[in-house]
């Protein structure tokens, strides 16, 4: 079984320009995180989508960062425009679970994407 | 609110020398505690979890007790090996949050 596919592994990129992030979540998995891992700090959720729906986005800074995932499947998180403290490591993680259960359902992380921003 | 606090690293050892990695939360209502592993270059991966108190996470050689009454889940290994050096990851979910809270990370050496 494939698991969680992030694109691009590393991004290097000018302040002020604008950049993407790709996540393709394993096959069946309605539920999909987005993570901001800091340098030696662990994980912090960005968003988290029900099938298409994003059902906590508290985390997300809304003035630069946004994200979607269209048909419930693949998503894309968007910086525009980066500033230098977002250099950092975004990962995306997906479950199978949805619902009052789904605190306890395993989350499988991809291997993230590193941006440094210039 | 709900936090994870763990020892700090880098924990460094010689192979076949034995391991704790302290963990300790604070969480309203019941959570469920996790320990993930991330070796270098890649993302996190489980290694064990516990959902609810007096309950034992094992796998590959590590274990961790949910201890409710001291608010831990320690990782233990008997006798680590090279292969095991990455950064290890304690979190805890809360039922109805969905949201996991990661303490900072340890990272392990361990040495030929």
């Amino acid at each position: 079984e494939a698991g969680v596919v992030q694109s691009p592994r590393y991004k290097i990129i000018e302040k002020k320009q604008p950049v993407a992030f790709w996540c393709n979540p394993i096959s069946g998995h309605n539920t999909l995180y987005w993570y901001l891992q800091n340098l030696g700090q662990g994980p912090e959720l960005l968003i988290r989508y029900e099938n298409e729906e994003a059902v906590d986005d508290s985390q997300l800074p809304k003035d630069r960062f946004s994200a979607e995932r269209l048909k419930g499947v693949d998503s894309t998180l968007k910086i525009q425009p980066a500033e230098l403290g977002d250099s950092a490591v975004y990962l995306c993680a997906s479950s199978s679970g949805q619902g009052a259960t789904s605190s306890t359902d395993t989350q499988y992380f991809g291997p993230g994407t590193r941006l440094t921003v210039l | 609110g709900n936090s994870v606090t763990q020892m700090e690293g880098p924990v460094t050892l010689s192979e076949e020398a034995f391991l704790t990695i302290n963990c300790t939360y604070t969480a309203t209502g019941y959570p469920s505690l996790f320990w993930y592993v991330q070796y270098p270059g890649e993302g996190l991966q489980l290694l064990l979890k516990a959902t609810k108190a007096d309950d034992k996470g094992s796998n590959k050689g590590f274990e961790a007790t949910y201890r409710k009454e001291t608010t831990s889940f320690h990782l233990e290994k008997g006798s680590v090996q090279v292969s095991d050096s990455a950064v290890y990851f304690c979190a805890l979910s809360v039922r109805g949050t969905y949201k996991y809270i990661f303490g900072t990370g340890t990272r392990l050496k361990v040495l030929a």
